[in-house]
């Protein structure tokens, strides 16, 4: 069982540049996360999604984008690279029915440099 | 809004040392409560966790109790390892909605032979 695959591992990007951060899970969970850690700071969230073609703006979104065509799938688009988005970056999911809380289960980060 | 505060590190202890890392959290509602331990060039792997008042999460070794009266959710473990090396963050969720998280800030752990 994968759980939740991201790629690339690794990315350099000069200013100006996009990207897309992909994220895959296998678990059939409806809820999607991407979140990003900087150093000495816990993590943020960046976007979340509750399903397929739901998605919200989380605590940190500016300068980022995201889509859920599928349940599998949560792509991260940074349109216009900035330093300031030098960071890991998190995806995540789990799955929630009502008041039902289950474990988050994370990918291995994205280090992304912006120069 | 919500917030979690974490003991600041680094720690550094001897093996078989006891360990307290001590998290505190701020909520309007009744969250879940978390720590989840990240292993060097790896992702988040949840620890254990505590979803209402009293309950006691362990897991390895580890244990913490949810605290509603003094808002803590303290991480304990008798007797560390070398392996047990890592950033351990604590988190909440608040059980409705999205779940999502809301993290502290991390620690980290270094155990010396």
């Amino acid at each position: 069982n994968a759980g939740v695959t991201q790629t690339p591992k690794f990315r350099i990007l000069k200013i100006g540049q996009s990207m897309t951060l992909q994220c895959t899970q296998d678990m059939n969970h409806n809820y999607m996360y991407w979140y990003r850690q900087d150093p000495g700071m816990g993590l943020k969230l960046i976007y979340y999604s509750v399903g397929a073609g739901i998605t919200d703006k989380g605590e940190v979104p500016n300068g980022y984008n995201v889509s859920r065509s599928t349940t599998e799938d949560f792509p991260l688009r940074l349109e216009l690279a900035a330093p300031s988005q030098t960071s890991v970056y998190f995806c995540a999911s789990s799955y929630g029915q009502g008041w039902v809380n289950t474990e988050a289960f994370f990918g291995q980060g994205t280090r992304l440099t912006v120069v | 809004g919500d917030s979690v505060t974490q003991m600041e590190g680094p720690v550094t202890l001897s093996e078989e040392a006891f360990l307290t890392i001590n998290c505190t959290y701020t909520a309007t509602g009744y969250p879940s409560l978390f720590w989840y331990v990240q292993y060097p060039g790896e992702g988040l792997q949840l620890l254990l966790k505590a979803t209402k008042a009293d309950d006691k999460g362990s897991n390895k070794g580890f244990e913490a109790t949810y605290r509603k009266e003094t808002t803590s959710f303290h991480l304990e473990k008798g007797s560390v390892q070398v392996s047990d090396s890592a950033v351990y963050f604590c988190a909440l969720s608040d059980r409705k909605g999205a779940q999502k998280l809301v993290f502290g800030q991390g620690t980290r752990l270094t155990i010396n032979p």
